[in-house]
């Protein structure tokens, strides 16, 4: 039983937007802790995308977005691109697992 | 550029202890940062396996608590994860990575370690 819930995969068009989801619990998100989002292209390390819920570190283009409410995240990404094929993965803490940090299974995302 | 690079043997015997080093390059290790390390099995998602403060204080994964230490050498600008009694299921890529308050700002690379006789 993941901590936190994503969905397997996702798809969208070039120019397309798409979002994906992050759900946790009232140990996790719900407890008020930040989700962060990070990226990991094919063979490469992940790489931070959003922090804070909704912020970007620098370099990260805007089309790149964040949002939180009650358990659940949400990453969305809008002028898809062929670039953004990659795997997604959310994180936040759970103090039911004595303030573990706790990533959520991760989304394929498949642009077509 | 704040750079890590995980170093250590690729292979490790079942029953064995699998120890890395991460050394930390554009930043000191004694910053008001915590250093994690993180593992990916293959084909599988991310694990935080557990963190450390310069000062040697330490978090753990509680599934992995039993089994990992993690370290910290102030002079060289590295830190270190040993875990015991490895079993193929620690067959995985090692990541090494800074923490930005709770998200992680820079990785390393990544090192394969295959537990195997």
């Amino acid at each position: 039983q993941p901590v936190l819930t994503q969905p397997p995969s996702v798809s969208g068009a070039p120019g397309q937007r798409v979002t994906i989801s992050c759900t946790g619990s009232s140990s996790n998100i719900g407890a008020g802790y930040d989700v962060h989002w990070y990226q990991q292209l094919p063979g490469t390390a992940p790489k931070l995308l959003i922090y804070g819920n909704n912020n970007r570190p620098s370099g990260v283009p805007d089309r790149f977005s964040g949002s939180k409410s009650g358990i659940s995240a949400s990453l969305a990404i809008t002028g898809l691109q062929a670039e953004d094929e990659a795997d997604y993965y959310c994180q936040s803490y759970d103090r039911s697992l004595s303030g573990s940090r706790v990533f959520g299974e991760g989304t394929k995302l498949t642009v077509l | 550029q704040v750079q890590l690079q995980e170093s250590g043997p690729g292979l490790v015997k079942p029953s064995g202890t699998l120890s890395l080093t991460c050394a930390v390059s554009g930043d000191s290790i004694s910053t008001s940062n915590w250093w994690s390390w993180v593992r990916q099995t293959p084909g599988k998602g991310l694990e935080w396996i557990g963190e450390i403060f310069h000062s040697g204080s330490t978090n753990y994964n509680p599934s992995l608590k039993s089994r990992v230490t993690i370290s910290v050498d102030r002079s060289k600008d590295q830190f270190s994860l040993n875990l015991t009694s490895v079993t193929a299921a620690d067959t995985a890529v090692y990541y090494c990575a800074r923490s930005l308050g709770a998200a992680l700002d820079y990785w390393g690379q990544g090192t394969l370690v295959t537990v195997s006789s």
